[in-house]
């Protein structure tokens, strides 16, 4: 069955970096592009872009370029988020969530268990 | 601001029926295809409808889906308190080239 698991909790310092994982299992990692999801505490969903599991092509939604980078590494089928210079209003639970694929722009269908990132001083 | 358009909250008694709506554009929900969500407390959304009406593996018949012109509607019959949870409607923006999601509607069952 398909599984997305993500990496854990981080407590981080404004400022700082923070790399999130999302290992995926039970399909053709290439397959199937990998989008990104913010929830702010209390808030809805927010898109923030896929990645092209096949060419490695990010695209970036309005408000998440420059300190935001999707990348892979496809021999563990896996994606990962990296955000610098973290700010307080980062904080967030971050969702790995697979596109459909088929051909047709849809929204996701299996989505990991989030990573909370909380940034404090 | 969200690209799609949910009431804030619905509520019904358990056994009753709800619907939620989901509000868009041509650009959204009228050329494309619209998925539900479920999100239970402190967990992640789940798949709940896609291609506007069609359930995946184990997500039992109570649940259903629809769409017309730039709206869908997702439907829940008979209601469990196991039901209350948050509900998001998604789907592509093709304006926007980007995926859209509903605010999310918080459901009550009394």
């Amino acid at each position: 069955q398909v599984q997305l698991v993500q990496s854990g909790s981080e407590l981080k310092k404004p400022g700082a970096s923070v790399k999130v994982s999302c290992k995926a299992s039970g399909y053709t990692f290439t397959s199937y592009a990998m989008n990104w999801v913010r929830q702010a505490p209390g808030q809805g969903l927010e898109w923030m872009g896929w990645i092209n599991t096949n060419t490695g092509n990010p695209t970036y939604a309005q408000g998440f370029t420059g300190r935001f980078v999707f990348s892979l590494d496809t021999s563990v089928s896996t994606a990962y988020l990296q955000i610098s210079s973290l700010k307080a209003e980062d904080t967030a639970v971050y969702y790995c969530a697979r596109d459909p694929g088929g051909g047709t722009a849809m929204a996701p269908d299996y989505w990991g268990q989030g990573t909370l990132v909380t940034v404090s001083s | 601001q969200s690209v799609l358009t949910q009431p804030p909250s619905v509520s019904a008694a358990p056994g009753q029926k709800v619907t939620i709506s989901c509000s868009g554009s041509s650009s959204n929900i009228g050329n494309n295809y619209v998925s539900w969500y479920q999100q239970l407390p402190g967990t992640a959304p789940k798949l709940l409808i896609y291609e506007n009406n069609k359930r995946p593996s184990g997500i039992p018949d109570r649940f259903s889906g629809s769409k017309s012109g730039t709206s869908a509607t997702l439907g829940i019959t008979g209601l469990q308190t196991g039901d209350e949870a948050d509900y998001y409607c998604g789907t592509w923006d093709s304006s926007l080239s980007a995926v859209g999601f509903g605010g999310g509607t918080k459901l009550t069952v009394l």
